[in-house]
């Protein structure tokens, strides 16, 4: 059963559009969210994350907003860029849960210019 | 080198064969894992190391054995694998366990088994 859930499997936005990937966890002791980015033939790099005693992180482009009551977490892209294109993984983790991070399986983001 | 380096970065393999994965870290970190990326799943975590001692074992096959000499080492040695173990093999690093330490990852290694 996964406990980090990345339901679309692909997404495709126009260059200069916002960009929402979205991500849902089942694990109410998660407490910690990330974000990963990973172009082909490369590792994931990390790209933001948030703290379960904020709802809202901001990082130029990239916001991620959580909202705790739905176990829900989105990722906004503002203006999305063709750069931007690549998976998106959203992954989380809990200090009651020791040092595992868990994954969800990632969305595909194409960005047409 | 910086970062996380990883070799080979392809590899194919028969079933009877034995090879080794290398992954090296070059940003003093502590911790250093392995995960399994199968196509259109999430990132599975196999095993991790804090200090060179093993933490987790997370049910891993024994055909999968992991070694890590020091702290900027990790390997991963592959024995008599099925071709259902095809997949991405990703190592990362990171300052210390927990879950507020970001993880670095290296290019990954593709291993096809034929």
């Amino acid at each position: 059963d996964q406990q980090v859930k990345q339901n679309s499997p692909s997404l495709s936005v126009q260059e200069g559009r916002i960009s929402i990937l979205n991500c849902d966890y089942t694990n109410s002791m998660f407490d910690y969210f990330l974000w990963y980015k990973k172009y082909p033939a490369e590792g994931p790099t990390f790209l933001i994350s948030i703290s379960s005693i904020k709802d809202k992180n901001e990082d130029g482009r990239f916001t991620v907003f959580l909202n705790k009551s739905a176990k829900h977490l989105s990722l906004h892209i503002v203006p999305s860029q063709p750069g931007d294109s690549a998976v998106y993984f959203c992954a989380a983790s809990a200090r009651t849960g020791g040092f595992k991070t868990i994954f969800g399986a990632g969305t595909r983001l194409f960005v047409k210019a | 080198e910086t970062g996380v380096t990883q070799t080979p970065r392809h590899l194919v393999m028969g079933m009877t064969n034995k090879k080794s994965l290398k992954c090296e870290q070059h940003l003093g970190h502590n911790a250093m894992y392995w995960y399994k990326q199968s196509a259109k799943k999430p990132l599975e975590l196999m095993f991790v190391y804090n200090f060179k001692e093993q933490t987790e074992n997370n049910s891993v096959p024994s055909r999968f054995s992991p070694e890590c000499p020091n702290s900027s080492h990790l390997f991963l040695h592959l024995h008599t694998l099925q071709p259902e173990d095809s997949a991405l093999y990703l190592c990362a690093s990171s300052q210390g366990l927990g879950s507020y330490n970001e993880q670095f990852f290296g290019p990954g290694t593709r291993l096809t088994v034929l």
